[in-house]
């Protein structure tokens, strides 16, 4: 099993909300890790977005707007990416990763597409 | 403004070695954790090597043994040296100041 899994794809309406997904392994603690989100689009090297541990340990990328934001959920041992106010420029890879074990860990990315 | 330009990539052949130059400006590398990361044809990111700021390294265990991540502070640039270097590695290498700055790639093909 995977130590982070996304799903590999996700469609959401233009001016909605899209909820990404980054689950961790079982016996892998969300709560004791710093989850790390970027954006990819074709042909472009990935940009970072935020790092999200907590509401009081958390860090948005620089420029990044503010309609992207992270959070956790504790029972489903996973972090979130939330993009409020989708727009077309959202459409893109997104890759979750953590730092464990003297090793940076990616999820495997989702597709993102704004329909 | 931080910038980071990889050099270095090209074709080579199975089991052959190459090695990547990443020339950052901007900020000191020597100061920084630098880390290569790849990105075969179509695929996910895959975590390389890392150099710390204090100098030490770290490696995936996938290339442990057959890369080797070091840096020249006079340069200010950081290099990746790949070894017996597999098919599979065929990949887009790009350097990453800590988790921030990210350069624009080098694609390495290891082909027959």
């Amino acid at each position: 099993q995977a130590v982070l899994t996304q799903p590999s794809s996700l469609s959401a309406s233009p001016g909605a909300s899209a909820s990404l997904t980054c689950t961790l392994r079982s016996g892998i603690n969300v709560g004791t890790f710093n989850i790390y989100w970027f954006q990819q689009k074709p042909g472009s090297p990935p940009q970072y977005l935020l790092r999200y541990n907590s509401d009081s340990n958390n860090q948005q990328g620089s420029g990044v707007p503010s309609r992207f934001s992270g959070s956790t959920d504790a029972s489903a041992n996973a972090g979130i990416l939330l993009i409020s106010g989708l727009q077309s420029d959202d459409e893109a890879d997104y890759y979750c990763m953590i730092w464990r074990n003297s090793a940076w860990v990616f999820g495997g990315g989702t597709k993102l597409t704004v329909l | 403004e931080v910038q980071l330009v990889e050099s270095g990539g090209g074709l080579v052949q199975p089991g052959g070695s190459l090695r990547l130059s990443c020339a950052a400006s901007g900020f000191t590398v020597s100061n920084n954790d630098v880390s290569w990361v790849r990105q075969a044809p179509g695929k996910g990111l895959e975590w390389v090597s890392i150099i710390y700021s204090g100098g030490g390294t770290d490696y995936a265990d996938s290339v442990k043994g057959r890369f080797t991540v070091s840096r020249d502070n006079s340069k200010n640039t950081v290099f990746l040296q790949m070894n017996s270097l597999r098919a599979e590695e065929t990949a887009v290498y790009y350097c990453v100041r800590s988790v921030d700055y990210w350069g624009q790639g080098t694609l390495v093909t290891v082909s027959s």
